[in-house]
């Protein structure tokens, strides 16, 4: 049974870079046919989409978000991250991380953290 | 990418049945059997409940079916239970290979 467990800070800057991690237990990193995603709520609102990393490294990210997002892996924490720069108050949301067994991406995401809220002010 | 469209809320009674649209367009729900549904239950992380238009996971009550019609992805829930309130997401597979979500709809069962 897959795990999955976000972290980072609860509170950042306008204009700066946040950082989180999201650690698998049950599962690896680089385990075949997997995509692990990230994906964001802001406060009384829906779910977006931030992108997805393979096992293999590719990356898919929305397109909306794509010049500000990096998402990568460490295989030998069996981590993965997410990266979002030049950060605003819209940035502000719980973030979750979320994973899918496919062959290819489709969005059908089984196993998700608990979510960490990150807040954005100065 | 924008959003896929869905009501903003749905209600019904207990033992009755509903059904929640998700509207996209040919690039991504029209153009893909890649549509799933996921139920948020506050402070809550999504759980997925439906897969591939009407694929259902393991754990997932019957009573949970979807289905699709050009653009526009539904899904419905027979037999309502008072733990079936919650917020209700689609999701699509696009065209740009990326992931968009549906607006939510807020299920309230009277």
């Amino acid at each position: 049974q897959l795990q999955l467990q976000e972290s980072g800070p609860g509170l950042v800057k306008p204009s700066e870079t946040l950082s989180l991690t999201c650690t698998v237990s049950g599962g690896s990193v680089s385990s075949t046919g997997y995509y692990w995603g990230w994906i964001r709520q802001p406060p009384g609102m829906g779910l977006e989409y931030i992108g997805t990393i393979y096992y293999t490294g590719s990356t898919s990210y929305n397109p909306s978000l794509k010049s500000r997002v990096t998402i990568s892996k460490d295989t030998s924490k069996n981590q993965f991250s997410l990266r979002l720069s030049s950060l605003t108050a819209a940035d502000t949301a719980v973030y979750y991380c979320a994973t899918e067994e496919a062959l290819f991406l489709t969005g059908a995401m089984d196993s998700w953290g608990q979510g960490t809220l990150v807040t954005v002010s100065s | 990418q924008s959003a896929l469209t869905q009501p903003a809320s749905v209600s019904g009674s207990p033992g009755q049945s509903i059904t929640i649209s998700c509207t996209g367009t040919s690039s991504d729900v029209g153009g893909y059997n890649y549509v799933s549904w996921f139920q948020q239950h506050p402070g809550k992380a999504p759980k997925l409940m439906i897969y591939d238009v009407s694929k259902r996971p393991s754990g997932v009550s019957n009573r949970f079916s979807g289905s699709k019609s050009a653009n526009t992805a539904s899904l419905t829930i027979s037999g309502l239970q008072a733990d079936d309130e919650a917020d209700y997401y689609c999701s699509s597979y696009t065209s740009s290979t990326t992931v968009v979500f549906g607006g939510g709809t807020t299920l309230t069962v009277l």
